[in-house]
């Protein structure tokens, strides 16, 4: 069962370009999650929304309840954003009952940005 | 604050031996869980605890045991390593469950079977 899909799976980028990521999913949900994770490093939060967009410096996430569908954007890429990037889900209760509030992953886009 | 906490961050057992994977978080945060990372596959969640005495299990609990003896403290257990569970473990954090709230994660431990 793949409730979280992303895309793409891989995605180099030259520094400078703009770059979008992918997360569908198919269940009723509370909350999505986008998430960060450097190489051999740990999973830092990066946004989390329900409805709309949001924006933290080049960062830009935005979501669509209706198509069950998010994106992560970042303008003016740089090799420090290179990093495993991760959407999660919060189901809705009447989706899995007891273990509503738990989240759901993708299995995350690997971003190469060269210089 | 030092958020999540995890020991320790490199561990190699031998088949069949036994050790515990500290996390403690000073956030005063109810809702506490520990996943596991694989190659290929996104995390998938062990056990979760939503406070203090209570813990439920979750996606891949088999092997593994948990407790949640105070607010701060979710240690998890491996009971007799298998090779299977070589992978990389994350603990994580937030307020609580029952509302959306922001995640926070443990820095990992990976962990090796032979």
């Amino acid at each position: 069962k793949n409730e979280v899909e992303q895309s793409p799976q891989n995605l180099t980028a030259q520094e400078g370009e703009f770059i979008t990521i992918n997360c569908s999913y198919s269940v009723g949900i509370s909350a999505l999650h986008w998430l960060q994770q450097h190489p051999g490093g740990g999973i830092v939060s990066l946004f989390m929304l329900s409805s709309g967009k949001k924006k933290h410096g080049r960062l830009i996430a935005t979501i669509n309840i209706q198509e069950k569908h998010s994106s992560l954007h970042i303008t003016a890429s740089h090799p420090r954003d290179s990093a495993v990037y991760i959407c999660a889900v919060r189901p809705l209760t009447l989706y899995y009952g007891g273990s509503q509030g738990n989240l759901i992953f993708g299995k995350g886009t690997k971003l190469s940005v060269k210089p | 604050n030092a958020g999540v906490t995890q020991t320790p961050k490199f561990q190699v057992l031998k088949t069949g031996q036994s050790m515990t994977l500290q996390c403690a978080q000073d956030m005063n945060h109810e809702y506490m869980s520990w996943y596991r990372q694989d190659p290929g596959m996104g995390l998938r969640l062990i056990h979760y605890s939503v406070g203090a005495g209570i813990t439920d299990q979750g996606e891949v609990p088999n092997g593994y045991n948990v407790s949640r003896s105070t607010t701060e403290d979710f240690p998890l257990r491996l009971l007799s390593a298998a090779p299977s569970q070589t992978s990389v473990y994350f603990c994580a954090s937030s307020l609580r469950r029952s509302t959306p709230n922001e995640q926070f994660f443990g820095p990992g431990t990976r962990l090796t079977v032979l």
